[in-house]
């Protein structure tokens, strides 16, 4: 079976600083992973997403997030935080193969960005 | 393109009602997923339905809840008597193709409900 974990379930930043939200997963076959994000009262959004090949992937506003397979992890990052970009953070892993499972959520990380 | 809808948005039950919780998903995704998000924690996968076959259902608490996706119209989440225990945000998310590919999931805006 496969567990997401995020360590960090808050996350202040000051505005214009760098971040680092950290999730690491477990899983015995290949995965795909996933970062959404969720604005209050509101649908998760995809961010960005590790299917194959480069371990470093690019996402929208200007998020990254890289995969390492002996770390199993996949931190998401962003070299400097906006107000806008408060909310909750999501990783998430489905596995590769055919399982016919959803996708396993992390508990999630709420970003707070202080001015 | 419509993106995934859900309804209602929120929707109050007295104990013991039903509840029934809506998702179109979006045109030309056969696939529908439905999870459930208690809070300060994540979304909890419930079931995994194509048209009109359950495939997942692993998730899904064995009493009281059912879901279903008919060949014509949204899928449905259904509860029964529903008790405290039951009030949460559902989210339903849609993708075009099944587990084990580019399964990337779009997600409704959820139906926030709460059991008085």
């Amino acid at each position: 079976a496969q567990s997401v974990t995020q360590l960090d379930s808050q996350v202040p930043v000051f505005e214009e600083a760098p971040v680092e939200l950290r999730c690491n997963y477990s899983s015995s076959v290949s995965v795909y992973l996933f970062w959404y994000v969720q604005y209050p009262n509101q649908g998760l959004q995809l961010l960005l997403k590790y299917l194959s090949g480069s371990t470093l992937v690019k996402g929208i506003n200007g998020f990254e997030a890289e995969f390492n397979k002996s770390q199993t992890s996949f931190h998401l990052r962003k070299p400097s935080v906006h107000i806008s970009d408060t909310a909750e953070y999501f990783c998430a892993v489905s596995e590769g193969g055919g399982g016919a499972d959803g996708l396993t959520f992390g508990k999630g990380t709420h970003l707070i960005i202080q001015p | 393109n419509a993106g995934v809808m859900q309804n209602p948005r929120h929707l109050v039950r007295r104990r013991g009602q039903e509840a029934r919780l809506r998702c179109s998903p979006m045109k030309g995704h056969s696939h529908v997923y439905w999870y459930r998000q208690l809070p300060e924690e994540g979304l909890k996968f419930m079931v995994y339905l194509q048209k009109e076959n359950i495939i997942d259902e692993s998730g899904m608490p064995k009493e009281r809840f059912s879901a279903e996706f008919p060949k014509e119209g949204p899928s449905i989440l259904r509860i029964q008597q529903v008790v405290r225990g039951d009030s949460a945000a559902y989210f339903c998310a849609s993708s075009p193709r099944g587990p084990g590919s580019d399964n990337e999931q779009f997600f409704g805006p959820g139906t926030r409900l709460t059991v008085l």
